[in-house]
């Protein structure tokens, strides 16, 4: 099946900072979807993405899909407490979503 | 938008006992449903594909005996465990598909 690689697999960051992730596939899709999940919670979506090189916001966070369509890029501007979670990245395959492994944030304030 | 509820949020049940989970898409019609299973710190785990009117849709490795999945409605799928096992325990997850999928808050199930 299909596999994607997120990393890093967890971050420790201040408070203020700004935070950079990413996700690698095997092959070639046409959608990049980025979650995060809360604890105990289920995932929320943050962005999709479904066009190569397109850079699309949603308030503090960016995420990017690369030119080759292998992979996305998620950044997070001047962190804040709440921003602690798991992010996953996913890909549509076929009616399914593909899940990278999530990368653990940890905000220190 | 997109908003979907399970019900409950969690479970604790003894071994041998069957549990119903409830997943409803709250302000759009999802004709495609999806369970997925998650254990602590790991990725989630895509259980079946649940398709109103008709058979659900098992992953390798899933026994559709063990998880019954009715998708009655536009707006409703019903995950069965039964017969539950302490192996069993573990966060169930599900989502519904309207341009994307959009997951529910979760059930925690502890057998016991």
């Amino acid at each position: 099946g299909q596999q994607l690689n997120q990393s890093p697999q967890s971050m420790f960051i201040q408070e203020g900072e700004d935070v950079s992730m990413n996700c690698t596939s095997s092959s070639i899709f046409n959608t990049w979807l980025w979650y995060k999940q809360d604890p105990g919670e289920g995932p929320v979506l943050l962005i999709a993405l479904y066009k190569a090189g397109e850079l699309t916001s949603n308030g503090r966070l960016t995420a990017q899909f690369g030119i080759t369509r292998k992979d996305s890029f998620l950044n997070i501007s001047a962190s804040i407490p709440s921003d602690v979670g798991i992010y996953f990245c996913a890909l549509e395959y076929g009616n399914k979503l593909v899940f990278g492994a999530g990368t653990i944030l940890r905000v220190k304030s | 938008g997109a908003v979907v509820s399970q019900h409950p949020s969690w479970v604790i049940c003894k071994s041998g006992t069957s549990v119903k989970i409830e997943c409803r898409s709250l302000d759009f019609q999802a004709t495609t449903m999806f369970w997925y299973r998650q254990f602590p710190k790991q990725s989630l785990m895509l259980m079946a594909t649940s398709n109103e009117g008709s058979k659900a849709t098992y992953e390798q490795g899933v026994e559709k005996d063990k998880f019954l999945i009715n998708h009655a409605s536009l707006t409703l799928s019903t995950l069965t465990v039964t017969s539950a096992h302490p192996e069993d325990s573990s966060f169930y997850i599900c989502s519904a598909r309207d341009r994307y999928q959009y997951f529910g808050p979760g059930t925690r199930l502890l057998v016991l």
